[in-house]
């Protein structure tokens, strides 16, 4: 069964400092992958996604992911935060054959200090 | 085009009442899903569908019911509210294409007490 794993619960970064959230996906064959960004109260917003093709995505807000297929792991980066980027991030991944199932991780709340 | 579109809102229930969760969207996508965002929590998968008349279980498909009966809507049924259904609910759906794009709800805040 597909399952993604996001191993950081809560980070806390200094703003303007880099940032790296960590996603690791459980699939056989490469799956379609996401990152979706919720601020408190709020629905889910899409940051990027990865189909195929180009394993470093670029999305909104600056952010951008790198898909490793030797590592399963697609790991979400920033260079620079800034205070409004406090929320929670889910990574997410859809099976691109077969079971057609959107599976979330966890989440991993983001913190920033001053 | 609307999107997808969540209604009611915010829902207050009594334990062992019942409701449905309505779920629409106006952009002709086969796969439609049902997950459910505890306080503090990721999403669950409760439900989900890949097109009209087939439905299948997620990750925490007890005390729902859903149907498929047109491409459009995707209702979910609670059939005995409990309090552990206290939750925040969304629907999403995507075309299943290539250029696949997800669609979320605003979501349903429901209460159970």
């Amino acid at each position: 069964a597909q399952s993604v794993t996001q191993p950081d619960i809560h980070i806390t970064v200094s703003e303007g400092a880099s940032l790296e959230l960590r996603c690791n996906y459980s699939y056989g064959a490469t799956p379609y992958l996401f990152w979706y960004v919720q601020s408190p109260g709020q629905g889910l917003q899409l940051l990027l996604k990865y189909f195929s093709g180009d394993t470093l995505v670029q999305g909104i807000k600056g952010f951008e992911a790198e898909f490793k297929r030797s590592q399963s792991s697609f790991n979400l980066r920033k260079p620079s935060v800034h205070w409004s980027d406090a929320a929670e991030y889910f990574c997410a991944v859809i099976s691109n054959f077969g079971n057609e199932k959107l599976t979330f991780g966890t989440g991993t709340r983001l913190t920033i200090i001053p | 085009n609307a999107g997808v579109t969540q209604t009611p809102k915010f829902r207050i229930l009594k334990i062992g009442q019942s409701m449905t969760l309505q779920c629409a969207q106006d952009m002709n996508h086969n796969y439609m899903y049902w997950y459910r965002q505890d306080p503090g929590m990721g999403l669950k998968l409760i439900y989900y569908s890949v097109g009209a008349g087939i439905t299948d279980k997620g990750e925490v498909p007890n005390g729902y019911n859903v149907s498929r009966s047109t491409t459009e809507d995707f209702p979910l049924r609670l059939e005995l509210a409990a309090p552990s259904q206290t939750s925040v609910y969304f629907c999403a759906s995507r075309s299943g294409d290539n250029a696949d794009t997800i669609y979320f709800g605003e979501g349903s805040w429901l209460t159970v007490v």
